[in-house]
């Protein structure tokens, strides 16, 4: 099973400020990643896929980088509605297709 | 636009059988997988398993010998069935579609486990 490792737990942003948060997998992955948004109440929203393609209706300041083992999702300016619980996924060995612990991003 | 809706019993009593069925509004295709995932406090995501258009199947194999997943697609449906619930159990439960990624989810439907 490939353990993924998000980090921070927990990111407090100004509005406005670029957000980074980074996920990192057991072993490669290649670019069988996924970044997924989680609001309040709200069920996970696929934000990225393939590890950098935005999703349908996903803004532009989200992006999302890397291969392999190391991942990193950007929001480049942080909007209060970004407010929310962050997962990434692998996709390349299952079952299980696994997850991270989460990310939580918080507005100061 | 398929969107997905989780139905069934909020409790199930201890060392009983969960039963959830995932209602699809547009068609269970044969390109994607029916998937199940749940959500315990503190513990994140958890794939649980998925089955295809055709009924082939894959688990979680932490969870393998206590989950099927069936489909129905005359009803546009397919359903879970976990065994043997525990207080360990307890859990958000989604229906979602995938294809690698999970790229439609439904909403989600909270299950306790108690006596």
């Amino acid at each position: 099973e490939i353990i993924m490792t998000q980090s921070p737990a927990t990111l407090s942003v100004s509005p406005g400020e670029r957000a980074t948060l980074s996920c990192r997998a057991s072993q490669s992955v290649n670019s069988n990643l996924a970044w997924y948004q989680q609001k309040p109440g709200q069920s996970p929203r696929l934000l990225i896929y393939g590890a950098s393609a935005r999703a349908s209706g996903i803004p532009a300041r989200f992006s999302g980088s890397g291969s392999g083992t190391e991942f990193t999702l950007t929001i480049s300016s942080v909007q209060p509605e970004d407010v929310a619980l962050y997962h990434c996924q692998q996709y390349r060995n299952w079952p299980p297709y696994t997850f991270g612990q989460g990310t939580k991003l918080e507005i100061k | 636009q398929v969107q997905l809706q989780e139905s069934g019993p909020g409790l199930v009593r201890p060392s009983e059988t969960l039963s959830l069925t995932c209602s699809v509004s547009g068609d269970i295709t044969n390109a994607h997988y029916w998937t199940w995932i749940r959500q315990s406090p503190g513990t994140g995501l958890e794939w649980i398993g998925y089955i295809s258009y055709s009924g082939s199947t894959e688990y979680n194999p932490s969870l393998k010998s206590r989950v099927t997943i069936s489909i129905d697609t005359s009803k546009n449906q397919f359903s879970l069935r976990l065994s043997s619930v525990t207080a360990a159990d307890r859990a958000v439960y989604y229906c979602a579609r995938q294809k690698g990624p999970l790229d439609v989810w439904g909403k989600g439907t909270t299950v306790t486990v108690s006596s």
